[in-house]
């Protein structure tokens, strides 16, 4: 059983949709995280927020929009998303930004098809 | 730059042998923190083991175990008495001082054969 747990396990969407990835954690944790995982590669860091505020943007373009509503939730919402952006997108948790050897926690992963 | 590197892109064991797995890292920081994770097929990034750059004993859990050389930037994981469980994608990860932008090997899939 995850500690994390995403929704939905698997979107497939058309290029002009709009849809949401949801994120759930009840562990007290204060850092989240979103990565993208393409096949057989390894997962590229996307957002990092901290205490519900965001902390790190990895250059990510503007059609992913990550929103923390509360200290348990992390949501990132999709517009006009392109063919090249399918891939497993994985929320991870961990207990508090800024302490590096904090262990981070990973949900199941949302597979996103783009058609 | 901080980079990890798995060169061995797939590994082979037989059920109940040993197996090691490589990774080196590079960096310049002496406040680090290294990581062992698995992905099974399910998806789910498991954390293995994980080590303290400061601290010089070799981190064990249960059949996992570290062989950490600083000096040499390397950080392998040795699974001993396979299972077919540990069949899995296999990342290394490492971060540093007060940052938690966690930096993946390419990983390594191991395939435990019975």
């Amino acid at each position: 059983d995850t500690e994390v747990t995403q929704t939905p396990k698997h979107l497939v969407m058309g290029m002009t949709n709009k849809k949401s990835l949801k994120c759930e954690q009840h562990m007290g944790h204060r850092a989240m995280y979103w990565y993208k995982q393409k096949a057989k590669k390894p997962p590229e860091l996307m957002f990092v927020y901290s205490y519900e505020k965001l902390s790190i943007n990895e250059s990510v373009p503007s059609r992913f929009s990550p929103e923390c509503p509360n200290s348990s939730l992390l949501n990132l919402h999709l517009h006009a998303l392109q063919p090249e952006d399918s891939a497993l997108y994985l929320c991870a948790s961990s207990q508090e930004v800024g302490v590096g050897n904090q262990p981070q926690h990973f949900g199941d992963g949302t597979r996103l098809s783009i058609l | 730059a901080q980079t990890v590197t798995q060169s061995q892109p797939e590994m082979s064991v037989q059920e109940a042998e040993t197996v090691t797995l490589s990774c080196t890292y590079d960096t310049s920081e002496s406040d680090y923190y290294l990581f062992w994770y698995k992905q099974p097929p399910s998806r789910q990034m498991i954390l293995v083991i994980r080590q303290e750059a400061y601290k010089q004993q070799n981190a064990t859990e249960n059949r996992f175990s570290v062989n950490f050389q600083k000096a040499a930037k390397s950080f392998s994981l040795k699974i001993s008495d396979s299972q077919l469980g540990d069949a899995a994608m296999y990342f290394c990860a490492y971060t540093w001082g007060n940052n938690n932008d966690m930096r993946f090997g390419a990983g390594t899939r191991l395939t435990v054969k019975p």
